[in-house]
């Protein structure tokens, strides 16, 4: 069964960090690079970056230069996503998915930051 | 950064109507223009990748022009199951943004 799995939901307070994962399974996980979509409460969907799983090269939006890290773990079929410097404006559920025609997302992990 | 707006904001028609939604991108964009479809509580679902290509299982209702700056997502006729938010969303040089959604809503 083709799918990516994501890690639970987390809670942090403002100033720490947090690190989500995504497992994929059922094709090759070096074929499709994966990328990170974040969904702020009731807001639309905002891009925060792309990772090569075969390579590790990433890719990330201006807005979270700095403050996201992705990586890939070749031999779990395991991509990270780390953002760190926590805000409010942070919470959201975090989704990886290919965003491409061989369609695939996790099924989103929620990150609440509050004090 | 390519940036995407969609309009109109919110698109209120009855079932068996056409719908037709706009992206526009700040600069030109390259053939990788998606268009997905989200309802609530649910992962966005590819309908149309690079412009015109509808995903698998995508129905033939749907469909995707454009080129340029200007795209257009087709709904020749509405199904109560297509009454949800369609996003944009467009890559280039590894960079992607996604547009701010159009949300299809029973007139």
């Amino acid at each position: 069964q083709v799918q990516l799995v994501q890690s639970g939901a987390e809670v942090r307070k403002p100033g720490a960090s947090v690190k989500v994962s995504c497992k994929a399974s059922g094709y090759t996980f070096t074929s499709y690079y994966l990328h990170w979509v974040r969904q702020a409460p009731g807001q639309g969907l905002e891009w925060m970056g792309i990772i090569n799983p075969s390579g590790g090269t990433t890719t990330y939006a201006q807005k979270f230069q700095g403050r996201v890290t992705m990586t890939r773990d070749t031999s779990t079929s395991t991509v990270y996503m780390e953002l760190s410097s926590l805000r409010s404006e942070d919470t959201a559920v975090y989704y990886c998915a290919t965003l491409d025609a061989f369609d695939i997302w996790g099924q989103g992990t929620m990150v609440t930051v509050s004090s | 950064e390519i940036l995407l707006t969609q309009s109109p904001a919110t698109l209120s028609l009855s079932p068996g109507e056409r719908a037709t939604l706009s992206c526009r991108a700040s600069q030109s964009v390259t053939s990788y223009l998606f268009w997905y479809q989200q309802k609530p509580g649910q992962a966005p679902r590819l309908l149309i990748y690079d412009t015109s290509h509808r995903a698998t299982g995508i129905p033939a209702r749907f469909s995707g022009s454009g080129s340029g700056t200007d795209f257009t997502l087709t709904i020749s006729s509405l199904e109560p199951e297509d009454f949800a938010v369609y996003y944009c969303q467009q890559r280039s040089n590894w960079r992607g943004t996604f547009g701010p959604g159009t949300k299809v809503d029973i007139k």
